[in-house]
């Protein structure tokens, strides 16, 4: 079983809609959340990261940690062309900080 | 310059040739990384440098050589490699103790012929 599953897609939405994109992980242990996204050409950039479990809100991205259910969500409310781009989960244990384990990324286009 | 820069962007080479990729930080992070991203596979992690010193070498093979001279500057030396290590080279920074908060560089595009 792979540490962390994410499904690659990709997923196309609408302009104006909302997206919901998920990461299940295997080990209990693992303590930090964290979202990244990657344009075409660039590197992955730090989107959200939390700390445990519950909900964590910046503009329009909400990242959701449920670790009774090893289940990490990051959800876009009114996507926009500019957030297509391919996003990666990745998760740590505590006091790790070599220890990061990604996702293979989701490829999302939102599209006009 | 700010952030983390990696030179070269583009990089296609034969199998016997001998390459370097360069990668420099302007964060003053004291933590450096090499990743390898593939397609449809997770970033993996090749090598960690904390305080100029490798503290991680995840079963890379020999024909990839990094080094570390100072805390704003990793290269990774190419030798001999196959076509199956064509993937993109992503250079990575952070403050060694933080779980989170990688910066990462643009990346090198390999293509090996």
């Amino acid at each position: 079983q792979k540490e962390v599953e994410q499904d690659p897609g990709p997923l196309s939405v609408p302009e104006g809609a909302i997206v919901s994109l998920n990461c299940t992980y295997s080990n209990s242990a693992f303590q930090y959340f964290m979202w990244y996204r990657q344009y075409s050409r660039k590197g992955p950039e730090l989107l959200m990261y939390t700390y445990s479990s519950g909900n964590k809100e910046d503009g329009r991205f909400t990242a959701q940690v449920d670790k009774s259910s090893k289940y990490i969500s990051l959800f876009i409310r009114d996507s926009q062309p500019s957030d297509s781009a391919t996003y990666l989960c990745a998760i740590a244990a505590t006091g790790t900080a070599s220890k990061l384990t990604f996702g293979t990324g989701t490829r999302l286009q939102v599209t006009l | 310059e700010t952030g983390v820069t990696q030179t070269p962007r583009h990089l296609v080479m034969g199998m016997t040739n001998k390459k370097s990729l360069k990668c420099e930080q302007h964060l003053g992070h004291n933590a450096m990384y090499w990743y390898k991203q593939s397609a449809k596979k997770p970033l993996e992690l090749m090598f960690v440098y904390s305080l100029e010193e490798r503290v991680e070498n995840n079963s890379v093979p020999s024909r990839f050589s990094p080094e570390c001279p100072n805390s704003s500057h990793l290269f990774l030396h190419l030798h001999t490699l196959q076509p199956e290590d064509s993937a993109l080279y992503l250079c990575a920074s952070s403050q060694d103790g933080q779980d989170y908060g990688y910066t990462f560089g643009s990346g090198t595009r390999l293509t090996v012929v």
